[in-house]
């Protein structure tokens, strides 16, 4: 089972903005990493640290982090926007390292 | 640019030994700044982190897999590898390599190799 919760699946319409939510103990005390798959790819990290892009990554891209959650906001929501997202940090022992179970973004 | 490459059989017989490589081109292995890790990807499921090594050879495994997994590195051929013994049709998956920071962010990724357990 993994240390961090995100929800299975989210809606947003082309456009809008959608939050994409992680929980676990060990945010409390390390930044999550936020990555985007795309059926048949590897995963791309698309935040890390406070709220970094990696070069390259949109600026509709941001995170943000509160107590034990993690969110990633996508503002003005794409098309192509449409995949899974992935966060991970640190586990709360702070030597190992855990993935969310994933949420599947649907652009409605 | 940096480009990491997984190579290895695609088909694994149950109860033997995955072993996987992967390839470091456009940059050194040996970056103090930097870990090497596993993770793989069960059809249709999520990401699992098997494990990470650091140039100087320190490794770091998931509790769940540890007593099934090794890593090490080749600094001269500037490759890191994975054996996971005693594999089942559960460990059936895509395996990637990647480099990550100590706060564990992957920002590297090579495209993925997909082993199949099955006799």
């Amino acid at each position: 089972s993994s240390e961090l919760t995100q929800d299975p699946a989210v809606s947003v319409a082309l456009g809008q903005t959608v939050r994409i939510t992680c929980q676990g103990d060990s945010l409390r005390s390390y930044y999550a990493s936020w990555y985007q798959q795309k059926p048949g790819q590897a995963p791309v990290l698309v935040i890390y640290g406070k709220n970094n892009r990696p070069s390259g990554i949109p600026d509709r891209f941001s995170g943000s982090s509160s107590g034990n959650t993690a969110s990633l906001t996508i503002t003005g929501a794409q098309a192509e926007d449409e995949a899974d997202y992935y966060c991970n940090s640190r586990d709360s022992s702070g030597n190992l390292v855990v993935f969310g179970g994933g949420t599947k973004l649907t652009v409605l | 640019q940096l480009q990491l490459q997984e190579s290895g059989p695609g088909l694994v017989k149950p109860s033997e030994t995955l072993s996987l490589t992967c390839t470091v081109s456009g940059g050194s292995i040996s970056s103090s700044s930097y870990y090497w890790g596993w993770i793989r990807q069960p059809p249709g499921k999520g990401l699992e982190w098997i494990g990470s090594i650091y140039y100087s050879g320190s490794t770091y495994y998931n509790p769940s897999l540890k007593s099934r997994v090794t890593i090490s590195v080749d600094t001269s051929k500037n490759q890191f590898s994975l054996k996971l013994s005693s594999v089942t049709a559960a460990d059936t998956a895509v395996y990637y390599c990647a480099r990550h920071l100590v706060a564990a962010s992957f920002d590297i990724w090579g495209q993925g190799t997909m082993v199949t357990v099955s006799s």
